[in-house]
């Protein structure tokens, strides 16, 4: 089964907008952490942001913000005043506990492209 | 911040040639480190979990024995792909955990090697 899914192959957003990427996960580890990373097209994997299981927050970095609905157990990454750097492809992943080794489990991504 | 560097970028290579990736960790100790294959406009696919000192622990449908894994220090990892073939043509990546780091931290990844079997 899938643990994490994002059900967004593409998305486009104009300039200056925000957009919202969705992200659903399964697990019932009590304990887990949710990650977003950003790949642009040259490969590389730039971390974003960070939501922990048991955090009471939701995480925001800059103008990124995670939209965590632990019920639903959905984590949504939000881009404020998107920009067009900002086009490349968005994968959620899921840790879970520590005794898995702190192996990570990727979503399908979705590829933003940015509009000027 | 923490740098792993992967290496080689780019390898093209004949049909049956092996192939090794190195990946480093610059400024901090990973006694773990992972492996990924990646396809185009496909999601990152975890192959293995290299470990310092140890035998690397595979995912399932990953074949041991095609692609060797040494964790030989604190700070290196490499994996072997032997006797590749056109289709062990992939993206592959790495990234390493920072022994120091608590539950919240990230793994750092490499800038991946793209490697083409002719």
């Amino acid at each position: 089964a899938q643990k994490i899914t994002q059900t967004q192959p593409g998305m486009f957003v104009q300039e200056k907008e925000a957009v919202t990427l969705d992200c659903t996960y399964d697990t019932s580890d009590p304990s887990y952490g949710l990650f977003w990373y950003k790949q642009p097209s040259s490969g590389e994997m730039i971390f974003l942001i960070y939501q922990g299981s048991y955090d009471q927050q939701n995480a925001t970095e800059g103008r990124y913000s995670l939209n965590f609905q632990k019920a639903r157990k959905s984590a949504n990454l939000v881009i404020s005043a998107s920009q067009l750097g900002d086009s490349a492809m968005y994968f959620c992943a899921m840790r879970e506990g520590i005794g898995q080794g702190g192996k990570l489990i990727f979503g399908q991504g979705t590829e933003l492209s940015v509009k000027p | 911040g923490a740098v792993v560097s992967q290496h080689p970028s780019r390898v093209i290579c004949k049909s049956g040639t092996s192939v090794k990736i190195e990946c480093r960790s610059l400024d901090f100790q990973a006694t773990t480190m992972f492996w990924y294959r990646q396809f185009p406009k496909q999601s990152l696919m975890l192959m293995a979990t290299s470990n310092e000192g140890s035998k690397a622990t595979y995912e399932q449908g990953v074949e041991k024995d095609k692609f060797l894994i040494n964790h030989a220090s604190l700070t290196l990892s490499t994996l072997t792909v032997t006797s590749a073939h056109p289709e062990d043509s992939s993206f592959y990546i790495c990234s390493a955990r920072d022994d120091r780091g608590g539950g919240n931290q990230p793994q750092h990844f490499g800038d991946g090697t793209r490697l083409s079997i002719l």
